[in-house]
């Protein structure tokens, strides 16, 4: 079945650093890519999204390309900030149909500090 | 505009009481789901509905049932609470896939659920 594999965390940074967060996915049809972003004691909130292949999906900073050929979406952001504390999911739907089901990532939390 | 709505936000449940988490959104969105996160496992699909009348079985339905008799609402029934339903628990909602491309699910805020 559909699967989206994320790097294990927590992982914790200085502000100003540079983040990788490594999502690898597993599908069999072609996928929309998203990551979704959950701040403490809140819901998930759609950080950025790409629906084909070489697509770069970009927000608040944060930016992941589509790579078919490695099945990857690795989420990277060239200077963190504090604010930037939050569990970042991965998660996959397949353009077939109507209803997009999310197959999600663990998860992945992030902790930023001065 | 109040998004996606979900009622109540923490509940403590016995062993066996059953109970029903209330969803609602004003987006008019033809399709709403029902998510639990649990540690270290991500957010799995319990139940979806592409419309009113219309619902279906996700990755994890035992235990749940949900109905869908309005655009506007999404209620999930836990029939008897087990500990093994403790978890925090999301509706979602977005416009129908239209096929090429994905739109973007809006969470609630989420209900925090534990059984003993």
């Amino acid at each position: 079945g559909d699967s989206v594999t994320q790097m294990e965390g927590p992982v914790t940074l200085s502000e100003e650093a540079f983040l990788t967060i490594n999502c690898t996915y597993t599908a069999t049809g072609y996928p929309s890519l998203f990551w979704y972003v959950q701040y403490p004691g809140e819901g998930l909130q759609l950080l950025l999204k790409a629906t084909k292949a070489d697509d770069k999906g970009s927000n608040k900073g944060f930016e992941a390309t589509y790579r078919k050929e490695t099945t990857s979406f690795h989420l990277e952001k060239g200077s963190v900030q504090v604010s930037d504390s939050a569990v970042y999911f991965c998660a996959l739907t397949l353009n077939t149909g109507t209803a997009s089901k999310l197959t999600f990532g663990t998860g992945t939390r992030l902790q930023v500090t001065l | 505009n109040a998004g996606v709505t979900q009622t109540p936000k923490f509940q403590v449940l016995k062993t066996g009481q059953s109970m029903t988490l209330q969803c609602a959104q004003d987006m008019n969105h033809e399709y709403m789901s029902w998510y639990r996160q649990d540690p270290g496992m991500g957010l799995r699909l319990i139940h979806y509905s592409v419309g009113a009348g219309i619902t279906d079985q996700g990755e994890v339905p035992n235990g749940y049932n949900v109905s869908r008799s309005t655009t506007e609402d999404f209620p999930l029934r836990l029939l008897s609470a087990a500990p093994s339903q403790t978890s925090v628990y999301f509706c979602a909602s977005s416009p129908l896939n239209s096929g090429g491309g994905s739109y973007e699910q809006y969470f609630g805020p989420g209900t925090r659920l534990t059984v003993t």
